[in-house]
């Protein structure tokens, strides 16, 4: 089973401060990479995704990615506490039907 | 998202009985996903289809079936349920451009 893993945290920063989650992963051969962001009690949705190395920024979100390390990072600024929530990597897999295969989730605490 | 839809949202039920969840989908997807999320573990793949009766199974598959007999449902059985298999489930659709998430079915077996 190809790993991804990721600081369950929690990640606690203050309102207006810039989040950073990281996630590693082990199968070299990846390719698409998601975020997603899970409140409690309910079911994961798509904040971004991510395939070539670099960053790429949508609002106050940036994901960024770099395959030699094997590493993805999601990057929140103006932190707010409705981002208070478990954030889900997520890469997709070769086989089992191009599945995601997930992180256990970072979980980020926004303090006014 | 309104195009993927799970019954039942919440089950009690009795260990040994048989119990199916159910996904609906309105999008003509082609992959649909059956995960479990549990406390410490995250979210695992149970069983996924890649079409009408073609199914496989994914990492923690023992003790489930799934039945696809038509595009737009995914049925996920529980043969005989046990304590373990208390958790929540969650379909899944590939979109072409991300995954989208049913609003899970919570289930507990007693």
């Amino acid at each position: 089973q190809k790993e991804v893993e990721q600081n369950s945290g929690p990640l606690s920063v203050p309102e207006g401060a810039i989040a950073s989650l990281n996630c590693t992963y082990s199968d070299r051969g990846s390719q698409s990479f998601f975020w997603y962001r899970q409140y409690s009690g309910k079911s994961p949705e798509l904040i971004m995704s991510i395939y070539s190395n670099g960053d790429k920024e949508d609002g106050r979100f940036t994901a960024q990615l770099n395959k030699a390390s094997q590493y993805v990072s999601l990057l929140i600024r103006d932190s707010q506490p409705s981002d208070s929530a478990t954030y889900l990597c997520a890469v997709k897999t070769s086989n089992s039907g191009y599945a995601l295969n997930f992180g256990k989730g970072t979980s980020l605490l926004v303090t006014p | 998202d309104a195009g993927i839809t799970q019954s039942p949202r919440h089950k009690v039920t009795e260990t040994g009985t048989p119990v199916t969840l159910r996904c609906h989908q309105t999008e003509n997807h082609r992959y649909m996903y059956w995960y479990r999320q549990d406390p410490g573990h995250g979210l695992r793949l149970i069983h996924y289809s890649y079409g009408v009766k073609d199914t496989d199974k994914g990492e923690v598959s023992d003790g489930y079936s799934v039945s696809r007999s038509k595009t737009e449902d995914f049925l996920l059985t529980l043969e005989s349920a046990t304590s373990s298999q208390t958790s929540v489930y969650f379909c899944a659709t590939s979109t072409g451009n991300g995954y989208t998430f049913g609003s899970g079915t919570r289930l507990t077996v007693v």
